[in-house]
């Protein structure tokens, strides 16, 4: 059972443009989500977070936004680069974090120059 | 400040073996997580380790072990390997118990593990 889904497995998108990647999750004890980029051959690494209580965060290009009712996080990339080319798993954890991460499988993003 | 290590990173098993993974978290951080990484399911939890303590266990059977020792490097083992094991395994290191605040998980390169 997939309790986090990133059903999109590829995104291609122009170098300069929006990159929006979704994610959506089933459990309704999760209240604290993050997003990991992870590069070929390296471990994920952290790139943002949002806690319920929020339904925006911003973090540079990087943008995530949580809609508890529908159940569903999104993470923009303005303006995407080249170097975003990864891929881009999103999790969540019950009790604001202090619960172990659940990850969706992941979505590769392709960025062409 | 160097950051997560493992060893080895590569590692090829038959059936029924068993193998030990090795991970070196960064220096001073005390929480140690162990992760499952395949094509269909992603990234899922193994176990957590704080102090030497297991805190927290995913789902997996109980032929996937792990301790820690006090200089907070960990070890995971899996015994009586199956097809199915094989995948990248990857530890993570932060420097309390994860959900404790805010504080973000570093993750290592991971091992690849594959059971012929």
């Amino acid at each position: 059972d997939q309790q986090v889904k990133q059903n999109s497995p590829s995104l291609s998108v122009q170098e300069g443009r929006i990159s929006i990647l979704n994610c959506d999750y089933t459990n309704s004890m999760f209240d604290y989500f993050l997003w990991y980029k992870k590069y070929p051959a390296e471990g994920p690494t952290f790139l943002i977070s949002i806690s319920s209580i929020k339904d925006k965060n911003e973090d540079g290009r990087f943008t995530v936004f949580l809609n508890k009712s529908a159940k569903h996080l999104s993470l923009h990339i303005v303006p995407s680069q080249p170097g975003d080319s990864a891929v881009y798993f999103c999790a969540a954890s019950p009790n604001f974090g202090n619960e172990k991460l659940t990850f969706g499988t992941g979505t590769r993003l392709t960025i062409i120059p | 400040k160097a950051g997560v290590t493992q060893t080895p990173r590569y590692l090829i098993k038959t059936r029924g073996q068993q193998v030990t993974l090795s991970c070196s978290p960064i220096s001073g951080h005390r929480s140690v997580s162990w992760y499952q990484q395949t094509p269909g399911q992603g990234l899922q939890f193994l176990f957590e380790y704080f102090s030497e303590t297991q805190r927290n266990k995913g789902n997996f059977p109980g032929r996937f072990s792990g301790r820690q020792f006090s200089n907070s490097r960990s070890e995971m083992n899996v015994s009586t390997l199956e097809l199915g094991d094989s995948a990248l395994y990857l530890c993570a290191s932060s420097l309390v118990a994860v959900g404790t605040g805010t504080d973000t998980q570093y993750f290592g390169p991971g091992t690849r593990l594959t059971v012929l």
